[in-house]
């Protein structure tokens, strides 16, 4: 079946280390996006790309990175310059333009 | 970007009760996308609708894009413990980013 993985679920992470999320899809899509959640909150999108070897940043793109060299992957890093990165990210795809998004199932990450 | 006001905030309903929840814009959007997020999982898409006046039907849900496609309704009728969750809105924007509405979370009594 065709889909979305995160991984992983849930991740601990130390002050001052870098975290990297990882989001694979088989649906051929063109476009990823990686979206933060907060309690009480929408979503709000982290970078997205709509082509292989290119993406933007988003409304809250500091202190994250992406890569997109592979059109199945679209990694999220969370660098030790986000100040708040105790949050629930969602990495999702689509086709393009005017399309719904299929979501992946997310992964908790957790500052200790 | 512009943001989408969602109303409620939350709701809490006894099952059979309808449920409401809305999208306001203050500008003209393109289009608007509804997505269900169930307690513990991942927003689910459930419908687009693009044009003004739009009404589309999914079993006991309706959604509705206003004439001026400023706002947009979705309604439960007969609500059952299936359908809670978290409701989005959102709209696509050039490269197909979304804008999400904060959500209305929706809890059913049985």
């Amino acid at each position: 079946d065709g889909g979305i993985t995160q991984s992983p679920k849930y991740l601990f992470r130390k002050e001052g280390q870098n975290v990297t999320l990882s989001c694979e899809q088989n649906l051929n899509h063109d476009a990823m996006y990686w979206y933060r959640q907060d309690p009480g909150q929408g979503l709000r999108l982290i970078y997205y790309s709509q082509i292989v070897n290119d993406f933007q940043k988003g409304d809250i793109a500091e202190g994250y990175s992406v890569s997109r060299e592979k059109k199945e992957s679209f990694p999220l890093t969370v660098t030790s310059a986000q100040k708040n990165p105790t949050a629930f990210y969602l990495c999702a795809s689509s086709r393009g333009q005017g399309d719904g998004y299929t979501f992946g199932s997310g992964t908790r990450l957790t500052v200790v | 970007g512009q943001q989408v006001m969602q109303i409620p905030q939350y709701q809490h309903v006894q099952e059979g009760e309808d449920f409401t929840t809305y999208c306001n814009s203050s500008t003209t959007l393109s289009n608007i996308q509804w997505y269900k997020q169930r307690p513990g999982g991942h927003p689910v898409f459930l419908i687009q609708l693009v044009k003004s006046g739009e009404v589309k039907k999914q079993k006991r849900l309706t959604f509705q894009f206003g004439e001026a496609k400023k706002n947009s309704s979705l309604h439960i009728t007969a609500t059952q413990t299936t359908d809670v969750g978290t409701y989005f809105c959102a709209y696509s924007t050039n490269g197909n980013k979304l804008v999400f509405g904060a959500g209305t979370i929706l809890r059913v009594k049985s």
